[in-house]
């Protein structure tokens, strides 16, 4: 079975705080993603990666940045914590064969960040 | 750019009736579509995958969807409702933007089941 796991399920943190979510994956897949899920607004992707040291921004960018140093492991970093950045984050990874778009993304049991 | 919509944000069904959660999307190119379920407190899971190797696609725990070009819809249905489907559905369409496939979610669709 593919696994993807996250670092924390639950976590509090102080506005200003740096902030580290960890995502490793067991499946050698060379594509991995993160996402925040609001109510109302469905998945919506910060970043992603094709390949090692490879970053890409998604659809909101903003106030986060990734780092991926080997293939098993992507972790979204969070400079400086703001209230609006608290959400529910969740990790993908997918394998990506030449130019196929079909392959399915396995999903991580999520992180639920709150930020005071 | 592709893009989903998830019709209804809310739906609510009596168990053993039957089950649609819709689905349209809008796509320049032939699309990979997929509904993923999402239970409570957990990451989402693969219901099934439209690869346009059929347009009737089965999927696991009973549901399946329907490929409809016309319509641009892929609405997901099963016949009879069991109160362990209440879940969240999202319907996602695919496109590889030459470093990936990237997934488009839709806002999602909570499912409830009454006795």
């Amino acid at each position: 079975d593919v696994k993807v796991t996250q670092s924390s399920r639950y976590l509090v943190k102080r506005t200003g705080e740096k902030v580290f979510l960890e995502c490793v994956q067991d499946m050698d897949h060379e594509n991995m993603f993160w996402y925040r899920q609001d109510p109302g607004l469905g998945l919506r992707l910060i970043y992603f990666s094709y390949d090692v040291k490879m970053k890409e921004k998604g659809d909101i960018p903003e106030g986060y940045s990734v780092s991926r140093e080997k293939k098993e492991r992507f972790s979204l970093i969070l400079e400086s914590a703001s209230t609006n950045q608290t959400s529910m984050y969740l990790c993908a990874s997918s394998f990506s064969p030449g130019t196929s778009s079909y392959n399915e993304q396995f999903f991580g049991p999520g992180t639920r960040l709150t930020v005071l | 750019a592709q893009s989903v919509t998830q019709l209804g944000s809310h739906v609510s069904v009596s168990e053993g009736a039957l089950v649609l959660l819709r689905c349209n999307y809008s796509s320049s190119v032939p699309p990979y579509l997929f509904w993923y379920v999402q239970y409570p407190n957990q990451g989402l899971q693969l219901l099934l995958k439209y690869t346009s190797a059929a347009t009737l696609v089965k999927g696991i725990n009973g549901f399946e969807a329907e490929f409809k070009k016309s319509e641009t819809s892929f609405h997901l249905t099963k016949p009879s409702a069991h109160m362990s489907d209440a879940a969240e559905y999202f319907c996602a369409v695919s496109r590889y933007t030459g470093g990936g496939n990237k997934l488009t979610f839709g806002t999602g669709t909570q499912l409830k089941v009454e006795l």
